[in-house]
């Protein structure tokens, strides 16, 4: 089965600084990847997904995230956070051998410091 | 096009009850999958559906169970109710199901409370 790690469960940053978010899975068959972000009292909403095309993905308000096989990572980024940005943020990977059921990391919550 | 819909958005219930909650997909959507959100555990796969078939199951007790309807929408029913229960439940819609990079296009949720 698959797992994901998300290794820092809160993150704080000032407003207008980068914006990490890291997130390593374990697979043994090229992964779909994705990043959700829930803001509160709300679903979970798509960010950008990997899905072995370009290694750098793109996404919406600004972020992308890069996929790296030998680190087994797919970390989000972002150049300059906003406020609006503070919310739940999920990696989530979905795994073929198990009929693509999805399975989420632990969630990171980010502040951002004005 | 409307969005995936979930009713009730809040519910309170006691130990021992049962409680149904509703999820309507985007429309055409086949597939429905539901997941269980605490804080402790983040979020759990429960079980996914597809054309009124379940086709993946995660490891909960066999008190949590789910459906499936001809238009798609999707109930899930808990039954004997545990105060560990209590959680966020998500219900997420794709066009397919089995297919890697389909995207899956979560509710709003429904935040069940067991006292």
């Amino acid at each position: 089965a698959q797992s994901v790690t998300q290794l820092g469960s809160h993150v704080s940053v000032s407003e207008g600084a980068l914006v990490l978010l890291r997130c390593n899975y374990s697979s043994s068959v090229p992964p779909y990847l994705f990043w959700y972000v829930q803001y509160p009292n709300q679903g979970l909403q798509l960010l950008l997904k990997y899905t072995s095309a370009a290694t750098l993905v793109k996404g919406i308000n600004g972020f992308e995230a890069e996929f790296k096989k030998s680190e087994t990572s797919f970390h989000l980024t972002k150049p300059s956070a906003h406020m609006s940005d503070a919310a739940e943020y999920f990696c989530a990977v979905s795994d073929p051998s198990t009929g693509n059921q999805f399975y989420f990391g632990t969630g990171t919550s980010l502040t951002v410091i004005p | 096009k409307a969005g995936v819909t979930q009713t009730p958005r809040y519910l309170i219930k006691t130990r021992g009850q049962q409680v149904t909650l509703s999820c309507s997909p985007i429309s055409g959507h086949r597939s429905v999958s539901w997941y269980q959100q605490t804080p402790g555990q983040g979020l759990q796969f429960l079980f996914e559906y597809f054309s009124e078939t379940q086709r993946n199951k995660g490891n909960f007790p066999g008190r949590f169970s789910g459906r499936q309807f001809s238009n798609s929408r999707s109930e899930m029913n808990v039954s004997t109710l545990e105060l560990g229960d209590s959680a966020l439940y998500l219900c997420a819609s794709s066009l397919v199901a089995g297919s890697p990079e389909e995207i899956q296009y979560f509710g709003p949720g429904t935040r069940l409370l067991v006292l």
